[in-house]
């Protein structure tokens, strides 16, 4: 199994400010098959990025994606008030097909 | 726009089982090739289930697969989740979803489902 570990566990930054969210694999994992989402209290995980850099449909473009092999990183270019949120990568690979990260938080400074 | 909803009893009691119907409105369930089951639990965070094939082929995480069943259900435009011999960690909220390019695009509302007698 493919162990995502996300760093750090929680961010505390202003708005206006960069984002930058690691996301390090336990084996290396194809480009195509890395993926990030958004997740907001009491809300369902949104799909931000796949294939490690394509923005999902509608997501702006303040967030991108970028990484090989290990280790992957979701930027935010310019923190907007409703990007605070938590934020998981995930992975298609190896029996489980879908791995998870343990998720980043992203709150207000 | 597709939307997924989830239905089922949001109690369940230990040893039985879960079960639960994901509907899919806005367009045909055939569209797509494959359709996953997502939960989420304070303790283990997200964790796939498992996925079903229009043709019925299934995946299953070898965590559950002992216990989970997947149906699709075209005629109705839906699919299912059996998952037998719950306990309490099997609490959580359950969510379908629909797989894009290696990943899950489109999410239900999610349902949470307690198990306690």
């Amino acid at each position: 199994e493919i162990v995502l570990t996300q760093s750090p566990g929680t961010l505390s930054l202003s708005p206006g400010e960069r984002a930058t969210l690691s996301c390090r694999a336990s084996q290396s994992v194809s480009s195509r098959y890395l993926a990030w989402y958004q997740q907001k209290p009491g809300q369902v995980p949104r799909l931000l990025i796949y294939g490690a850099s394509s923005r999902a449909t509608g997501i702006p473009d303040r967030f991108s994606g970028s990484g090989s092999g290990t280790d992957f990183t979701l930027t935010i270019s310019t923190l907007e008030p409703e990007d605070f949120a938590v934020y998981y990568c995930q992975q298609y690979g190896p029996s489980p097909l879908y791995t998870f990260g343990q998720g980043t938080k992203l709150q207000i400074k | 726009q597709v939307q997924l909803q989830e239905s089922g009893p949001g109690l369940v009691k230990p040893s039985e089982t879960l079960s639960l119907t994901c509907a899919v409105s806005g367009g045909s369930i055939s569209t797509r090739p494959w359709w996953s089951w997502v939960r989420q639990s304070p303790g283990k965070g997200l964790e796939w289930i498992g996925e079903i094939y229009q043709s019925g082929s299934t995946n299953y995480n070898p965590s559950l697969k002992s216990r989970v069943t997947i149906l699709l259900d075209k005629s109705n435009n839906q699919f299912s989740l059996k998952l037998t011999s719950v306990t309490a960690a099997d609490t959580a909220v359950y969510y379908c979803a629909r797989n894009g390019d290696y990943c899950h695009d489109s999410w239900g509302q999610g349902i949470l489902v307690t198990v306690s007698s």
